[in-house]
């Protein structure tokens, strides 16, 4: 069966570089969820698309951005990055918001050095 | 604030233990309940979802239980094995317009041969 895929698995950047995070829900699923896992830490909910419109923003900060495209997959735009922005970064999608499970992707491991 | 408790945060066990995790929440509000399992770098296994209808859910050798008047929800694993090392995470899931996942810190269960 299909998952959730995420590009790229890992990432290296340097201070004040911009990532782009990118997430391909399963086939079907109109949701999309981004998820923020520092070290030894739980997952922290950044933001949430449904049929492509933003439907709840968590702890993200201002200089992250995030859109749904029309093919549903995601992206989410991180500028001006800082050395506590180095996680684990999970997408997850699901169907509908009033959700069954949410399916979770691999993640992608940002280092920011 | 809506907040996820699991108790404890390490456990260790020999193989074969019939073992309980546990999972508290503070608002019982709840739309549904899940629990995932996490190897160490590694992303997020969906293992049961309740939802606030039911009592329970099986798979194979995992039950999860949910009472919500109590705000607690359980991971019972019969006869433990070495391959069930990894960290637990539960997770509640409030609907609404938000859908995200709020989660616990998880029990890293280790099963000793």
């Amino acid at each position: 069966a299909a998952g959730v895929i995420q590009s790229p698995r890992h990432l290296i950047k340097e201070k004040r570089e911009t990532a782009t995070l990118k997430c391909y829900p399963i086939p079907r699923h109109d949701t999309v969820y981004w998820y923020q896992q520092g070290p030894g830490q739980d997952p922290q909910f950044l933001i949430s698309f449904y049929e492509k419109m933003q439907s709840d923003k968590g702890s993200i900060p201002d200089r992250f951005s995030a859109q749904q495209f029309s093919d549903y997959h995601s992206e989410l735009n991180m500028s001006s990055l800082e050395l506590g922005d180095s996680a684990l970064y999970f997408c997850a999608s699901s169907l509908g918001l009033r959700t069954d499970t949410q399916y979770f992707g691999p993640g992608t491991r940002l280092t920011v050095l | 604030k809506q907040e996820v408790t699991q108790i404890p945060a390490a456990l260790s066990v020999p193989e074969g233990e019939n073992l309980v995790l546990n999972c508290s929440f503070t608002d019982s509000a709840i739309y549904n309940l899940q629990w995932f399992r996490q190897d160490p770098g590694k992303g997020l296994t969906s293992l049961l979802l309740i939802q606030s209808s039911q009592r329970e859910q099986t798979s194979g050798r995992l039950n999860a239980s949910l009472d919500k008047s109590s705000g607690r929800s359980t991971l019972y694993i019969a006869a433990s094995q070495p391959g069930d090392s990894a960290t637990y995470l539960c997770a509640s899931n409030y609907g609404g317009s938000q859908g995200n996942l709020i989660f616990g810190k998880g029990t890293k269960l280790s099963v000793k041969p």
